[in-house]
């Protein structure tokens, strides 16, 4: 089973709300990912945990906080959010590179789709 | 941070035709994976390749990994519309962060 599974789907916040965007594997996998992904853009790496440990920020703006509650679980927190902000948010796990080494592979869940008005 | 170059950027051919998507760096990547992402979900993982020189199939799919690691191509052969989304390639840059191309966004007319 490679699924990586993200709820809600879709979102749509105001600039004063505060949401949670939330994240899961079951592969066993010990290192998660968030990234931020525009319309007609590649992903970009945000954040990455390794053993439940903030391991890269990727100079992310303070108003996303990520959260690593255990090894299956990941979470982003928002918070007064800009509407430039709107974005496909991608969670994806992989296997640490002391298990894998070079055969590295990240595995994507399907996304959330945020809207910030 | 390492880039990486996807050519091209947008391919429309006719159903049967063989194609090749190229992804070019200056700089090495210990392994460079392809995926394949559909309009508003995840990238979906297709090939890891490894060692310099490699080739892997993936039925009408050929991925290559160039002998000095710096670039990799994609080749279909008899495309089908069934082919059609947005082709990544991303290298792997240290022990944890990938570095995607810009994509190629591909489409299969019947």
């Amino acid at each position: 089973d490679t699924e990586v599974t993200q709820t809600p789907k879709h979102l749509v916040m105001g600039m004063t709300n505060k949401k949670s965007l939330k994240c899961e594997q079951h592969m066993g996998h010990r290192a998660m990912y968030w990234y931020k992904q525009k319309a007609k853009k590649p992903p970009e790496l945000m954040f990455v945990y390794s053993y439940e440990k903030l391991s890269i920020n990727e100079s992310v703006p303070s108003r996303f906080s990520p959260e690593c509650p255990n090894s299956s679980l990941l979470n982003l927190h928002l918070h007064a959010l800009q509407p430039e902000d709107s974005a496909l948010y991608l969670c994806a796990s992989s296997p640490t590179w002391i298990r894998r080494g070079p055969l590295y592979e990240q595995y994507f869940g399907p996304g959330t789709r945020l809207t910030v008005t | 941070t390492q880039l990486l170059e996807q050519s091209p950027q947008f391919l429309s051919i006719q159903e049967g035709e063989n194609l090749t998507v190229y992804c070019n760096s200056s700089s090495v990547f210990s392994s460079l994976q392809w995926y394949r992402q559909e309009p508003g979900e995840g990238p979906v993982l297709l090939v890891t390749v490894v060692t310099g020189g490699e080739v892997k199939k993936l039925k009408r799919l050929t991925f290559q990994f160039g002998d000095a690691r710096k670039d990799s191509s994609l080749h279909i052969t008899a495309a089908q519309p069934g082919d059609t989304g947005l082709y990544l390639c991303a290298g792997l840059q240290g022990a944890q962060k990938l570095v995607f191309g810009q994509g190629t966004r591909l489409t299969i007319n019947p």
